[in-house]
């Protein structure tokens, strides 16, 4: 079965670091491009950026250019997504994704699913 | 890159109906065929139903279906069960980017 199954939910004060992970199975991970999307509570669906595994190859929204970092180690089939610095506005559930087929360089569909990490940053 | 825009609701009765628009601009619904929708039901990950405009994923019912016309795309639920009853996030291909749409909340009366 593929799958990707993500860390669990984290709870950080601000201008604290974080790291979070997703690991897939089922499938060649090097293979496909994985990304992550922003779930803010009650709110829509973002897209904030992909990595390729096999190569490290990264691409990122503008909206999150620079806000995050996403790194993959494809020797145990795991993507991350990072905060160098949280702020109360980073809290959200974050998904990553598998991509189904890129466009020019860019996602055309997302067709696998973390579970989600739940991240919640308060003083 | 403004989300593409979704009406907030939509309600129907089962066995009935319901379409959901999607409206964007030439820059990304009206000007390329990779739209997806995404179906998510409470404190769910969101599930692809639809991609290429109106493809369907292997074991998506064939009550889904998609399609474009101009800026605009459109989810069409046929035969209205009561697990339809979730959220409806379109997304499209948009050039160097990818945006999604607020999201539609059915409600299967």
């Amino acid at each position: 079965e593929v799958q990707l199954v993500q860390s669990g939910a984290e709870v950080k004060k601000p201008g604290e670091s974080l790291k979070i992970s997703c690991k897939g199975s089922g499938y060649s991970f090097t293979n496909y491009w994985i990304g992550w999307v922003r779930q803010m509570t009650g709110k829509g669906l973002e897209w904030m950026g992909i990595i390729y595994p096999g190569d490290s190859d990264t691409r990122y929204s503008p909206s999150f250019q620079g806000q995050v970092t996403i790194s993959a180690d494809k020797s145990i089939s795991t993507a991350y997504l990072q905060w160098s610095s949280l702020k109360a506005s980073d809290t959200a559930m974050y998904y990553c994704v598998r991509v189904s087929y890129m466009v020019r360089g860019f996602p055309g569909a997302f067709d696998v699913w973390g579970q989600g990490t739940k991240v919640t940053v308060s003083s | 890159q403004s989300a593409l825009t979704q009406p907030r609701s939509v309600s129907e009765s089962p066995g009935q109906s319901v379409t959901i628009s999607c409206t964007g601009t030439s820059s990304d619904v009206g000007g390329y065929n990779y739209v997806s929708w995404y179906q998510q039901h409470p404190g769910k990950a969101p599930k692809l139903m639809i991609y290429d405009v109106s493809k369907r994923p292997s074991g998506v019912p064939d009550r889904f279906s998609g399609s474009k016309s101009g800026n605009t795309a459109s989810l069409t639920i046929s035969g209205l069960q009561a697990e339809d009853e979730a959220d409806y996030y379109c997304c499209s291909y948009a050039g160097s980017s990818v945006v999604f749409g607020g999201g539609t909340k059915l409600t299967v009366l």
